[in-house]
């Protein structure tokens, strides 16, 4: 158990709709990334928060966005949902930015899009 | 642009042998480097990181990993493996501002392990 929750779990939507995923970070993380893992594929790094603006962004179009609040969870919304979206949906939390911080992973939201 | 290449989608090894998990990786600077494990439907663990410093890096679980910058790898080694060690393991490139910083980490697709009885 790493302390980062996700929610919900598992979720259908429609394509062209829109969805949003939370992430609860380890208590004392101010910083939170995404990632995002199709199948049979490695995660890739869609954006990190840090103090609630965000602080570092992948190849994802403007669609993807996210939130950060001052108890540090976050969301991450994605708009006009797209067959390709389909994915395991990674949030890590770190204490810091830094490159020494250790990221520590959720179990992930598992996102299907119809 | 940086990139990992892990050769092997699935490895099969029997209980109680040596293991070895190829990972290579294009990076323009120094890199910074990871091994992850995740377990169905869990998050990823990290086994090891290696920043700088001794080329020989040891992680948790009796895992431990080798830099080697002339041939750009990194491979993921336990001398003896256990049917727990069943798995996908992920290696990882960040930069200067990595080990999940700003400009995130670039994860391979990943090593499936099977461990025969």
């Amino acid at each position: 158990e790493t302390g980062v929750t996700q929610s919900p779990t598992h979720l259908i939507k429609t394509r062209g709709q829109q969805v949003t995923l939370r992430c609860s970070s380890q208590s004392g993380h101010n910083t939170v990334s995404w990632y995002q893992q199709a199948l049979g594929q490695g995660p890739q790094f869609i954006f990190q928060y840090y103090r609630e603006e965000e602080n570092g962004r992948g190849n994802f179009p403007p669609r993807f966005s996210g939130l950060q609040f001052p108890n540090y969870s976050s969301e991450l919304n994605v708009n006009a949902l797209e067959l390709d979206d389909s994915a395991l949906y990674l949030c890590a939390s770190s204490l810091a930015a830094g490159r020494d911080e250790k990221l520590f992973f959720g179990s992930g939201t598992q996102l299907s899009v119809l | 642009a940086q990139s990992v290449t892990q050769p092997d989608i699935h490895i099969t090894v029997s209980e109680g042998a040596s293991l070895e998990l190829r990972c290579n990786y294009s990076y323009g600077a120094t890199p910074y480097l990871f091994w992850y494990v995740q377990s169905p439907g869990q998050g990823l663990q990290l086994l090891l990181k290696y920043f700088s410093g001794d080329t020989l890096v040891q992680g948790i679980k009796g895992f431990e990993a080798e830099f080697k910058r002339s041939q750009s790898s990194f491979n993921l080694r336990k001398p003896s493996v256990h049917w727990s060690d069943a798995a996908e393991y992920f290696c990882a490139v960040g930069g200067l501002l990595s080990g999940g910083g700003a400009d995130g980490l670039t994860f391979g697709k990943g090593t499936h392990l099977i461990i025969q009885p």
